[in-house]
Formats: structure tokens, C-alpha cells, sequence
């Protein structure tokens, strides 16, 4: 069985503040990892995803995230968050030998002016 | 190109009748998925579908059934609506190779009462 859990449901922050999201999964096999963000009544927009290679991989908007296959997580993070980034972020998994894809519960993140 | 377009995009039933969702792709994808989005419980796989012909059960398949017409079509059948099916439905596709991200519609509102 595979699982991702995202341990906060809400993140606050400042703008120009640094933002991570974090996310932590579980899979029998390796892990594809992806991010994805959804803007309120706005279907999910793909932001980045891990397949093998480096374990920093950037994506859109100026987002990161990193690799950890020793502590089963993939942050995402941003060095200066913009007030544009409030929305709800997801982290998803697939395990390499499925087709499944299984999604975290969200984290809902708002970047004050 | 219009990538997942579901229909309706809004619907309200009454528990017991049946009604059938839409979901299209025109990306040539192999996989296709069907999710529910609930406040606080993320996405949360229904079924699934590899390929034309093949559909696996996700996490939430009870009241459900799927049906993978052709390789661009997978739509989503209450039988008997309930309030408890009262979600977001959202539809999305991607590539079978490994790694492929995938795309998701606009989401269908649906209400039972």
C-alpha cells in the first residue's frame, strides 16, 4: 500500500519570508513524488515532481523541493513566499512498478502582506 | 487543446437517482483517474484505469462504478446517489511512462439532498 501524509494543515507566513510545505510518503517500491496546487474552485496545477536523478528539483513559480529517501519526505519550499502563493498545496506519490496515484489531505498555506 | 474537460460541472441530485460523469482527454493518455475532494480529507482515489479495458478500485469505491469507453473516455456511475457522495469530483489523466505527471479538469460540484 502507498500513502502520503502532510502533517500541517495550515502554514502561515509573511511575505518574502522563506515557505516550506512538508510531506512525508510511503511506498513498497521507489517513489515518483509530485506537487501540485489548487487555487480556490480551480482544478490542481502540476508544480514539480521527483522521478530519479538530483535530489533538489525545481519547478514553477520559483518552487523547490527535496528528496529525502532515508527520511521517506519531499518538502517543498519557496526562498521568498509571495502573497499570489496562498492556495492549497498536495503532495502525491506513485510507486514506480503502479499506475496508482494517491494524494496527501492538503496543506493550505497563506502568505500575509 | 483542451486537455480533461469534464461535464457537468455542476449537478444536484436527489439520494436514489443515478446519474453518470463525464470525463474526455485529448492528450493521447493511457491512464485516467477519478477522485473525490472532501474539506480536510485531501483527494481520495476512486478507480483508476491503466489502459483501454482495465479499471482497478482505489481507496473509495463503494457506490461507484467506472467504465473506460476508449482510450480518451472514463466516465464515473452513482447508481444510487446518497448525501454522503455529496464532493468534488475531479478527473485527470497521464502518460503511462514512468515519472508522467498528471493533469486534472475543472472538477464537477456535486450535491445529493
Amino acid at each position: 500500500a502507498q500513502s502520503v501524509a502532510q502533517p500541517e494543515d495550515q502554514v502561515n507566513v509573511a511575505e518574502g519570508n522563506p515557505l516550506t510545505v512538508k510531506c512525508t510518503y510511503s511506498v513498497s517500491g521507489n517513489p515518483y513524488l509530485f506537487w501540485y496546487v489548487q487555487y480556490p474552485n480551480r482544478g490542481l496545477q502540476f508544480l514539480l515532481k521527483y522521478i530519479t536523478g538530483d535530489n533538489l528539483v525545481k519547478g514553477s513559480y520559483g518552487f523547490e523541493a527535496e528528496f529525502n529517501k532515508s527520511q521517506t519526505s519531499f518538502h517543498l519550499k519557496k526562498p521568498s513566499a509571495l502573497v499570489s502563493d496562498s492556495a492549497l498545496y498536495f503532495c502525491a506519490v506513485r510507486d514506480t512498478n503502479d499506475y496508482k496515484l494517491s494524494f496527501g489531505a492538503g496543506t493550505t498555506v497563506t502568505v500575509r502582506a | 487543446n483542451a486537455g480533461v474537460t469534464q461535464t457537468p460541472k455542476f449537478q444536484v441530485l436527489k439520494t436514489g437517482q443515478s446519474m453518470t460523469l463525464q470525463c474526455a482527454q485529448d492528450m493521447n493518455h493511457n491512464s485516467m483517474y477519478w477522485y473525490r475532494q472532501d474539506p480536510g480529507m485531501g483527494l481520495r482515489l476512486i478507480y483508476y484505469s491503466a489502459s483501454e479495458g482495465t479499471t482497478d478500485k482505489g481507496e473509495v469505491p463503494n457506490g461507484y462504478n467506472v467504465s473506460r469507453l476508449n482510450k480518451r473516455e472514463f466516465s464515473l456511475r452513482l447508481e444510487s446517489a446518497a448525501p454522503s457522495q455529496t464532493s468534488v469530483y475531479f478527473c485527470a489523466s497521464s502518460e503511462i511512462r514512468g515519472g508522467a505527471e498528471a493533469f486534472f479538469g475543472q472538477g464537477t460540484r456535486l450535491t445529493v439532498v
